[in-house]
């Protein structure tokens, strides 16, 4: 079993959707959660950082955390093309520098 | 801020040949660095992680005297693909994180599309 699970899509929305993307885990000590937004021969960019469980909301996106249910996820509202890209979840526990990365999912806003 | 600079975004060399990759950190320090390779559709591998006046750490199954790394400065690291066969075309991304901090996030750099022909 992958330390983390993410669907790999393609998901394809009309503009102004509500996106939701996920990932789940299989490991309890994860503790830090972030999502990535990598467009198409470009780096990952940091959309969301978070800690524990709960919510964070930063603009159009909101990242969910449920550790009971090792299940993250990623809203994002009011959906544009410009949020056509792959988006990665991570996680790592509390020590060491291992991140843990979904394979991504590739989303695109039609417009 | 956390900008990771990363160049070339592109290379396309002979086999045979050694081509070098930069990853600065813009506005950081960073003691340490990580360099990814990432396959399509396929989640980022990590490779070695580059420590700051000290040796790399490499992930297992990656060929270090392949694959140098050396992290001179705070704000550089660099890999050097040395005898590059066409196997070893592929997408290679450095991070890094700010000041060191065991739990802050990683800050990409946009990678370097290498082409061994």
């Amino acid at each position: 079993q992958k330390e983390v699970e993410q669907d790999p899509g393609p998901l394809s929305v009309p503009e102004g959707a509500i996106v939701s993307l996920n990932c789940t885990y299989s490991n309890s000590a994860f503790q830090y959660f972030m999502w990535y937004r990598q467009y198409s021969r470009k780096g990952p960019e940091l959309l969301m950082y978070t800690y524990s469980s709960g919510n964070k909301e930063d603009g159009r996106f909101t990242a969910q955390v449920d550790k009971s249910s090792k299940y993250i996820s990623l809203f994002i509202r009011d959906s544009q093309p410009s949020d056509s890209a792959t988006y990665l979840c991570a996680m790592k526990g509390n020590t060491g520098n291992q991140f843990y990365f979904g394979t991504g999912t590739s989303l695109t806003v039609i417009p | 801020g956390a900008v990771v600079s990363q160049h070339p975004s592109w290379v396309i060399c002979k086999s045979g040949t050694s081509v070098k990759i930069e990853c600065r950190s813009l506005d950081f320090q960073a003691t340490t660095m990580f360099w990814y390779r990432q396959f399509p559709k396929q989640s980022l591998m990590l490779m070695a992680t580059s420590n700051e006046g000290s040796k790399a750490t490499y992930e297992q199954g990656v060929e270090k005297d392949k694959f140098l790394i050396n992290h001179a400065s705070l704000t550089l690291s660099t890999l050097t693909v040395t005898s590059a066969h066409p196997e070893d075309s592929s997408f290679y991304i450095c991070s890094a994180r700010v000041g060191g901090e065991n739990n802050s996030p990683l800050h990409f750099g946009n990678g370097t599309r290498l082409t061994v022909t």
